[in-house]
């Protein structure tokens, strides 16, 4: 069965600081991959995806991601958090055409003033 | 656009109780999804619907029975009410299954719900 793994269950950064989260995922097939963001009482926003081409895909507030096909692996990154990135973000994958979204566990950020 | 919307946003169950959670997206999707979220699970998907007319069990459905009412609708029936169903459950939608701008689901904000 397809499976997702964050590794980092809880992160806390100072403002300014680099952030990565790290996410693998179990599937030999073609996949579609994706990072939702979940803000304190907020619903789940994508924050970016990748379907296909360039590996390194941006997606809103200065986020990023690599996805790196040889290690299973589509990986989150900024340069430089904020307070107000404190939230749980997940990390899902959707075996293509299925139309099914398998996600991670989450990782809840929090970023100190 | 409302995008996808729940009801209710809080519901508090006695076990035995009945109760159905209702969806609805304005986005004329084909898709659409239940999810229950639980700490440190992540969202597990308990049922969906592909397209109008279909649904299908999810990775977790046991305890539940869906309708998909017309393309706009989608609802979740918990017929007898159990602790473990203590969750937030979350809607989703998208327009279809390996459509050309792919997969992308879009969430409503949720449902909480404890049962006692």
């Amino acid at each position: 069965a397809q499976s997702v793994s964050q590794h980092n269950h809880h992160v806390i950064l100072s403002e300014a600081a680099s952030l990565e989260l790290g996410c693998n995922y179990s599937y030999g097939g073609t996949v579609n991959l994706f990072w939702y963001v979940q803000y304190p009482g907020q619903h789940l926003q994508l924050l970016l995806k990748y379907f296909s081409g360039d590996p390194l895909v941006k997606g809103i507030k200065g986020f990023e991601a690599e996805f790196i096909k040889s290690k299973f692996s589509f990986n989150l990154r900024k340069p430089s958090v904020q307070w107000s990135d404190t939230a749980e973000y997940f990390c899902a994958v959707n075996v293509r055409n299925t139309g099914k979204l398998i996600f991670g566990q989450g990782t809840t950020l929090q970023v100190k003033p | 656009n409302a995008g996808v919307t729940q009801t209710p946003k809080f519901q508090v169950l006695k076990t035995g109780q009945s109760m159905t959670l209702q969806c609805a997206q304005d986005m004329n999707h084909n898709s659409m999804y239940w999810y229950r979220q639980d700490p440190g699970m992540g969202l597990r998907l308990i049922y969906y619907s592909a397209s109008e007319g279909t649904t299908d069990k999810g990775e977790v459905p046991n305890g539940y029975n869906v309708s998909r009412l017309n393309k706009r609708e989608f609802s979740l029936r918990l017929e007898s009410a159990a602790p473990s169903q203590t969750s937030v459950y979350f809607c989703a939608s998208s327009e279809s299954p390996g459509a050309g701008v792919g997969d992308e689901q879009f969430f409503g904000p949720g449902t909480r719900l404890t049962v006692l």
